[in-house]
């Protein structure tokens, strides 16, 4: 039950690209397609914002997009907004109906 | 409209006992796997538990193994988890959450425990 890594910190001017990488093993996100992102603002819970790898829920911009290589899985934003401003977090399943989170990256919009 | 709102934190003493409940809505609460997970002030998301749509099978992190205990009554769209001999450092806000393809796809806002003496 070991956290997934992710870098700390992003950044990117508004109308960039940030890309953020969550790396894990093969007994997690290597495994399974089961990756998902999430958004948290300051004092807010998380929203999810992709989920098996790739998937977006209604309602979450196309702006957001995911992916997965290897033991490394990958959340792109796109177009960046000032709104886009939060901490991320991945997510995979880890067999034995066992949950791992990354240790977040905070998006800075410069 | 989902809904999913905590209570039951607060103050408790090192080695203290808490219930939290967590009351669903606007879906059908039986038909899905749900979770806690917490934060601790500052800090990364902790996934804490999982309980099964009929509450046959539970799964813990596990470092709260044998200390806290999730349970959740489907008549009452409510999940619980009870959390024994409380240590200082699971203090966080604690959040319940809806479970879909191991995503969690709705969160409630979230109670804090706070645990010192």
């Amino acid at each position: 039950q070991s956290a997934l890594t992710q870098p700390p910190s992003a950044s990117g001017s508004p109308g960039q690209s940030v890309t953020i990488s969550c790396t894990g093993t093969s007994g997690d996100v290597g495994g399974y397609k089961y990756v998902s992102w999430y958004q948290q603002h300051p004092g807010k819970a998380p929203k999810l914002i992709i989920y098996e790898v790739s998937q977006r829920p209604s309602g979450v911009p196309d702006r957001f997009s995911g992916s997965k290589s290897g033991n490394t899985a990958s959340l792109t934003v796109s177009g960046l907004q000032a709104e886009d401003e939060a901490d991320y977090y991945c997510s995979s399943y880890a067999g034995s109906n066992n949950v791992v989170f990354g240790g977040g990256t905070k998006v800075t919009v410069l | 409209e989902v809904q999913l709102v905590e209570s039951g934190g607060g103050l408790v003493q090192p080695g203290g006992s808490l219930r939290l409940s967590c009351a669903g809505s606007g879906f059908a609460f039986s038909t899905y796997w749900l979770t806690w997970v917490r934060q601790a002030p500052g800090k990364g998301l902790e996934w804490v538990a999982n309980i099964k749509q009929d509450g046959s099978e539970k799964y813990y992190v596990d470092s709260v193994k044998g200390r806290f205990t999730i349970s959740r009554d489907n008549a009452k769209n409510s999940l619980y988890l009870q959390m024994n001999s409380l240590r200082a450092e699971e203090t966080a806000v604690y959040y319940c959450a809806r479970v879909g393809s191991w995503g969690l796809r709705d969160w409630g806002q979230g109670t804090m425990v706070t645990v010192s003496s």
